[in-house]
């Protein structure tokens, strides 16, 4: 069995200052982990993933995310956001060749 | 490549009424999925395909649901009758096999509403 937290629904924050998105999963086994964002009234685009490999992965756009086994966590952050940010961002998790689950999404507001 | 492409991006029918939305996956992409978001849900899996053959339909709401694959270029989800708790923004998603098997490329969606 697999799930995805998101810890916040909604987050704020002012141009120019550090995004934190927050997401803890749970896996039975060795996890596969995405980010996707989604600009309203567009598809999903993925972001980033991890699969194994290094903990810290670069994403596009400046994102990245760190995987923390010991925690169960795989946040999502950027030094500093832009107005071009402003999505609903989704954190998904896999484990082996099992269908995604989504999170129900952060939105992300960014103010000027 | 031109993306994961679906039709039609709005649809605005009224209740009892036959909706069908379309999907044409990313060439070379073997497994195929439809997701329906909603507000209250978030985003549900309602079925998908590999080879064209579905795997898992298990999330198909009730038997007014049905999807077909007939060939890798393309693929059906069909609605009758629609009711007003259909409305929803339907996502097709393909992905290749292999390594990679697990990343998703999203169509830009259709936007159903039902009346």
């Amino acid at each position: 069995a697999q799930s995805v937290t998101q810890l916040d629904s909604h987050v704020s924050v002012s141009e120019g200052t550090p995004v934190l998105l927050r997401c803890n999963y749970s896996s039975s086994y060795s996890p596969s982990l995405f980010w996707y964002v989604q600009h309203p009234n567009k598809g999903l685009q993925l972001l980033l993933k991890y699969t194994s490999a290094a903990t810290l992965v670069k994403g596009i756009n400046g994102f990245e995310a760190e995987f923390k086994k010991s925690e169960t966590s795989f946040h999502l952050t950027k030094p500093s956001a832009h107005m071009s940010d402003a999505a609903e961002y989704f954190c998904v998790v896999s484990s082996g060749y099992s269908t995604l689950t989504f999170g129900k999404g952060t939105m992300l507001l960014v103010s000027p | 490549d031109a993306g994961v492409i679906q039709s039609p991006r709005h649809e605005v029918t009224e209740m009892g009424q036959e909706v069908t939305l379309r999907c044409k996956p990313i060439s070379g992409h073997n497994s195929l999925f439809w997701y329906r978001q909603t507000m209250m849900r978030g985003l549900e899996l309602l079925i998908y395909f590999n080879n064209n053959v579905p795997i898992d339909d298990s999330g198909m709401p009730e038997d007014r649901f049905s999807a077909k694959m007939p060939n890798a270029s393309f693929s059906t989800l069909k609605i009758q009758p629609s009711e007003p708790r259909d409305s929803a923004v339907y996502f097709c998603a393909s992905s290749p096999t292999g390594s990679g098997a697990n990343v998703l490329t999203f169509g830009a969606g259709s936007r159903l509403t039902v009346l």
